[in-house]
C-alpha cells in the first residue's frame, strides 16, 4: 500500500496566492522528499527534509516535517502558472531499501 | 544532456504479446529503478538493482523481468501482455539506492497501451 497520502487530492489556486499541501505517513522514516511532476513529464526532485529536521527552505518552498504526527507539508508562496503540476511526497522507510510514493496532489494555478 | 533516458516514449501494443523497454542513465548513479504509474497518478516500485544486482523486485507478475547488462542499463521485458499492464513506466536512478535520502531523477517515461 502506499506509504504517503497527500491531501488535498486537488487544488485551484490563483496565480500569486500560496499553495499548501499535505503529506501523511504511516511508518517510521529517515527522510521525506517532495517531488514535482508536470503533466506527460517525469517526477523531478524538489527538496529533502531529514528526520530530525522540522523545516526547510529552497526559493519559493517551504517544507514541515511533524514526525510525532508522521506528516509534512509543502509550501509554496507566491505561486505561478508554472507551478500547476502534481506534487509528490516520498518517504524512505526506516530499515527498508526503497523509496515509496504518496498519492500525489495535484495542484492548477490560474494565471 | 537527458541524465535519464527510456525508450519508447509511446507503445501500443495487443495483448499476448511481448514486448521491453530500454532505459539508460549516464549519471554514474549505481542504483537504477522501475516504477509503474497507472492511471489515478499511484506511482509502485517494480524492481530495484544496484550495480547490476537485483535487490528489490515487488509483487510483481513474473511476466515482468528486468534485466540490467550493466549498471548504467535497466530495461525491462514484458511477456504476455494484458490489458492491465496499460500505464505508465518510469526508469529512474539514484547514487545511492539504501532510502539515505539520495535523489531520484526520473526518465520521461514510457506510455504503454495495451489493447
Amino acid at each position: 500500500s502506499q506509504q504517503g497520502e497527500e491531501d488535498p487530492q486537488a487544488l485551484s489556486i490563483q496565480e500569486g496566492e500560496n499553495a499548501t499541501m499535505n503529506c501523511s505517513y504511516k511508518t517510521s522514516i529517515n527522510n521525506l522528499q517532495w517531488y514535482r511532476q508536470n503533466s506527460g513529464r517525469g517526477l523531478v526532485h524538489l527538496i529533502l527534509i531529514r528526520s530530525n529536521e522540522r523545516e526547510k527552505h529552497s526559493g519559493r518552498l517551504r517544507v514541515t516535517l511533524d514526525t510525532s504526527k508522521k506528516s509534512s507539508s509543502l509550501l509554496i508562496t507566491a505561486s505561478r502558472a508554472a507551478d500547476t503540476a502534481s506534487y509528490f511526497c516520498a518517504t524512505d522507510d526506516w530499515g527498508y531499501q526503497k523509496v515509496t510514493f504518496g498519492t500525489g496532489t495535484k495542484l492548477q494555478v490560474i494565471p | 544532456d537527458t541524465a535519464v533516458s527510456q525508450t519508447p516514449k509511446y507503445l501500443v501494443t495487443q495483448m499476448g504479446n511481448d514486448k521491453s523497454i530500454k532505459c539508460e542513465q549516464n549519471l554514474g548513479h549505481d542504483t537504477m529503478y522501475w516504477y509503474k504509474q497507472d492511471s489515478k497518478k499511484f506511482l509502485k516500485i517494480m524492481f530495484s538493482y544496484n550495480n547490476k544486482e537485483l535487490i528489490i523486485n515487488e509483487t510483481v507478475p513474473n511476466r515482468f523481468s528486468p534485466k540490467s547488462p550493466d549498471k548504467a542499463h535497466l530495461n525491462l521485458h514484458i511477456n504476455s501482455l494484458e490489458l492491465g499492464d496499460s500505464a505508465v513506466y518510469f526508469c529512474a536512478s539514484s547514487q545511492e539506492g539504501r532510502g539515505l535520502g539520495n535523489t531520484i531523477y526520473f526518465g520521461e517515461g514510457s506510455w504503454l497501451t495495451v489493447v
